[in-house]
């Protein structure tokens, strides 16, 4: 069974750019969640979709954005892009049942100069 | 406001020896309970979890122990073995909502 992919494992960009990050979820997941990991913090969760809608958002500001496709894969955007967006960002995926455990990609690192 | 925490950053522990990592909670409608492990480069991979009507989950060499009166949960592993050196994050969630994790605790398993 493959599991949660994410594209792409780098990316550089500059400030102010726009990033987009892709998640495929593993099949016969539902629910996709986003999470943000900066340098020596823990996971921040930053949004999570389910059958393509979105049912929580985390702290960050309206210009960290995403959606959830009809084959439920998931993109996130980060608009305006700010130094301190530098960090690693996880996909996760779940059956979207309730106490059913998240599955996490490895991530995409995200680099803004 | 930090609702998981995990107060030690990290854990040094013989091989062949028990390692017990611990974690606080301060909010009381968490149901959910997990451990997740993390090598570098790697996404965070799903160990065990406790749903708060029990009080304690095996798995082989893993197991949780959750103390709802203390809000705490604590993930042993016997022996530990070098290949167990990772970050451990515990998370929780309410309801079938969102996961909170902690930040996390490296543990160092020396052969």
């Amino acid at each position: 069974e493959a599991g949660v992919t994410q594209s792409p494992t780098h990316l550089i960009k500059t400030r102010g750019q726009q990033a987009t990050l892709r998640c495929s979820p593993i099949s016969g997941h539902t629910s996709v969640y986003w999470y943000q990991q900066a340098l020596g913090l823990g996971l921040q969760f930053l949004l999570w979709y389910d059958e393509g809608e979105e049912r929580n958002r985390g702290n960050f500001p309206p210009r960290f954005s995403g959606r959830q496709f009809p084959n439920y894969s998931s993109e996130l955007n980060v608009n305006a892009l700010e130094l301190e967006d530098s960090a690693l960002y996880l996909c996760a995926s779940s059956l979207g049942r309730l106490r059913s455990p998240l599955h996490f990609g490895n991530g995409t690192r995200l680099t803004v100069t | 406001d930090q609702q998981v925490k995990q107060n030690s950053p990290s854990l040094s522990v013989q091989e062949g020896r028990i390692s017990i990592l611990n974690c606080d909670y301060t909010n009381s409608m968490f149901d959910y309970f997990l451990w997740y492990k993390k090598y570098p480069a790697e996404g965070p991979t799903f160990l065990i979890s406790i749903s708060s009507i029990k009080d304690k989950n095996e798995d082989g060499r893993f197991t949780v122990f959750l103390n709802k009166s203390a809000k705490h949960l604590s993930l042993h592993i016997v022996p530990s073995q070098p290949g167990d050196s990772a970050v451990y994050f515990c998370a929780a969630s309410e309801e079938g909502n969102k996961l909170v994790f902690g930040a996390g605790t490296i543990l160092r398993v020396k052969s």
